[in-house]
């Protein structure tokens, strides 16, 4: 089973909303991605997550707030959010984030966020 | 810092014809090269993966090359079909950005007409 899932599929928010987004892989992987995708852009990695602690931050505001309960499960807490943070927002995860990065990253399907 | 080209943007072709899709890179010392397609407002399909040490994978109707020393890939998809219509995105992971971290290229549209 090579799945990612992601739940939501779509989210509508105003500004002042408090909402999560949920990622869940049973395939074993280490770690766990958070991409941000605009229209007709690639992915933009936001943080990854390698054996539960959170390894990279690209920098990303605060109002994005990501947790990793678990091995198989990855959030992103989103609060007080712009409309330009309306975008694709992906998971994905591989086995492991390593020194050598020699893994394949698998894909979920994104949530829609529409901020309003 | 690594740059990733992909040319051209866009790319339509009628359907049964043999297809290259190009990857350029600017840093040679890459752990991997890893090709997806991604269908409008949806996730990114992994198609193959291809190792620092390797020349080549085979899926199918597709096969990609590497060529680290001219910072080169392609994609060769066979016998197009149009449910191969999709863009088409390619990801290097390198030695000298953060570990874990992808570099992805714009992406070629493809549009592959009955």
């Amino acid at each position: 089973d090579t799945e990612v899932t992601q739940t939501p599929k779509h989210l509508v928010m105003g500004m002042t909303n408090k909402k999560s987004l949920k990622c869940e892989q049973h395939m074993g992987h280490r770690a766990m991605y958070w991409y941000k995708q605009k229209a007709k852009k690639p992915p933009e990695l936001m943080f990854v997550y390698s054996y539960e602690k959170l390894s990279i931050n690209e920098s990303v505001p605060s109002r994005f707030s990501p947790e990793c309960p678990n091995s198989s499960l990855l959030n992103l807490h989103l609060h007080a959010l712009q409309p330009e943070d309306s975008a694709l927002y992906l998971c994905a995860s591989s086995h492991n984030q390593g020194l050598y990065g020699a893994y394949e990253q698998y894909f979920g399907p994104g949530t829609r966020l529409t901020v309003t | 810092k690594q740059e990733v080209t992909q040319i051209p943007a866009a790319l339509s072709v009628p359907e049964g014809e043999n297809l290259v899709l190009n990857c350029s890179f600017t840093d040679s010392a890459i752990y991997n090269l890893q090709w997806f397609r991604q269908d409008p407002g949806k996730g990114l399909t992994s198609l193959l993966l291809i190792q620092s040490s390797q020349r080549e994978q085979t899926s199918g109707r597709l096969n990609a090359s590497l060529d680290k020393s001219s910072g080169r890939s392609t994609l060769y998809i066979a016998a197009s079909q149009p449910g191969d219509s999709a863009t088409y995105l390619c990801a290097v992971r390198s030695y000298n950005t953060n570990a874990g971290k992808s570099t992805f290229g714009d992406g070629t549209t493809l549009t592959v007409k009955p």
